[in-house]
């Protein structure tokens, strides 16, 4: 079946870091890959995607590769801040042209600190 | 705007009571969805439903049940049968280009957070 691995946290990182945040599929096909972040409370917001290999996502300074190669999708920003601290989702969608269920993985709480 | 509208916020059942939580979604998306959300575990798929008057189980539907009259309206019911409610509940929806075979991805509500006294 299809499945997403994210890194376990909590990631701490000092202001201004660099930020990775690894995450691996297993799937048939050709899923589309999803960063979703979750601020304490809300709901979950889509960061960025990628529907193709080689294609990358990018939003608010985050960015993602589609690796077909070495299925993976990280998350990779910058210069992170202490706005950016929350939990971040990496998902698949198995099938392109339905509406199809995204599976998610587990989660990485980020932590930013001054 | 367009999106997802959960309510409520917080919601407290008293054991062996049902308790309905409502999703309306006004962004004509065709698929609705519902996940339970625990610390450490993700999000695990209770209900979805691809089109009105059709939904489908997902992973931990036991205990769970759900209607789509509206193309708007998927609200979740949690039954007494469901012997461990206490979690973040949230509501999702999402459409796709047929043409393009490209997913829009969802959006997801704000969330319910449900807790038994």
């Amino acid at each position: 079946g299809n499945s997403v691995t994210q890194m376990e946290g909590p990631v701490t990182l000092s202001e201004e870091a660099f930020l990775t945040i690894n995450c691996t599929y297993t799937a048939t096909g050709y899923p589309s890959l999803f960063w979703y972040v979750q601020y304490p409370g809300e709901g979950l917001q889509l960061l960025l995607k990628a529907t193709k290999a080689d294609d990358k996502g990018s939003n608010k300074g985050f960015e993602a590769t589609y690796r077909k190669e070495t299925t993976s999708f990280h998350l990779e920003k910058g210069s992170v801040q202490v706005s950016d601290s929350a939990v971040y989702f990496c998902a698949l969608s198995p099938t392109p042209g339905t509406a199809s269920k995204l599976t998610f993985g587990t989660g990485t709480r980020l932590q930013v600190t001054l | 705007d367009g999106g997802i509208t959960q309510s409520p916020k917080y919601l407290f059942r008293k054991e062996g009571q049902n308790v309905t939580l409502s999703c309306e979604q006004n962004l004509n998306h065709d698929a609705m969805y519902w996940y339970r959300q625990d610390p450490g575990q993700g999000l695990r798929l209770i209900y979805y439903s691809q089109i009105v008057n059709d939904f489908q189980k997902g992973d931990i539907a036991e205990g769970y049940s759900v209607s789509r009259e509206k193309k708007e309206s998927f609200p979740l019911t949690v039954t007494s049968a469901q012997k461990n409610p206490t979690a973040f509940y949230l509501c999702a929806s999402s459409t796709y280009d047929r043409e393009k075979l490209s997913n829009y991805g969802y959006t997801f509500g704000s969330g319910t957070r449900l807790t038994v006294v």
